[in-house]
């Protein structure tokens, strides 16, 4: 266990819907960072929150949004739900704003568009 | 903008024999370089990292990685394979600015056989 922990494992939704996906950093980590896994993309960076304040953003689509809250837990939106967003949707915490030490990654959330 | 080049997508070796996976950078700035590793089914571990201290870098499970500035490469290496290192290894770089390191940008990723 990593300390990093993200719901649902995995979600199946059709074409059209919304989804929220959920992540709690490690206990102490202020950044939060999504990232998307996908066959023919690789592991694209999509955003980041440090402290309840974005960042830095990375190649997300407008049609995704996410936010981190007060207790530090983030969610990433995706709404409008196309086949090519199903992918792994990784979230990853640091300490630091910029991650220098690397990040500690969460086990992931599968999402399946049908 | 900083970029990682995997040299090889599927390295094969047998077991108890050396394994080298290979990694070109691309960075304005001064990097930070990392190797993670994915197990099947599994999330995203840290093997090691460069932040400009020692070159020659030694992570966990007998990894070990030597930064190259003349050659901008930061090649995975260990002695010898086991059947547990089957996997996928992931080059990553960021770059150390004044306003602080920039995202990690993940490279395509090697995926190590390891044959009995």
């Amino acid at each position: 266990d990593s300390g990093v922990t993200q719901t649902p494992k995995h979600l199946i939704t059709a074409t059209g819907q919304r989804v929220t996906l959920r992540c709690s950093p490690r206990s102490g980590d202020l950044s939060v960072y999504w990232y998307q896994q996908s066959l023919d993309q690789g592991l694209q960076f999509l955003i980041q929150y440090y402290n309840g304040e974005e960042r830095a953003k990375g190649n997300i689509l407008e049609r995704f949004s996410a936010q981190q809250f007060p207790d530090l837990h983030s969610e990433l939106n995706l709404s409008s739900l196309e086949l090519g967003d199903s992918a792994l949707y990784f979230c990853a915490s640091s300490p630091q704003p910029g991650g220098e030490g690397g990040y500690t990654f969460g086990s992931g959330t599968r999402l399946t568009v049908v | 903008a900083q970029s990682v080049t995997q040299l090889d997508s599927h390295v094969s070796v047998s077991e108890g024999t050396p394994v080298l996976l290979r990694c070109n950078y691309s960075s304005s700035y001064s990097p930070s370089l990392f190797w993670y590793v994915q197990h099947p089914n599994k999330g995203l571990q840290l093997l090691l990292k460069y932040t400009s201290a020692a070159t020659l870098v030694k992570g966990i499970n007998g990894f070990e990685a030597e930064f190259k500035k003349s050659e901008t490469s930061f090649h995975l290496t260990k002695p010898s394979a086991h059947m547990s290192d089957a996997a996928e290894y992931f080059c990553v770089v960021s770059e150390i600015r004044n306003s602080g390191n920039t995202p990690l940008v993940f490279g395509k990723g090697t995926r190590l056989s390891v044959i009995a």
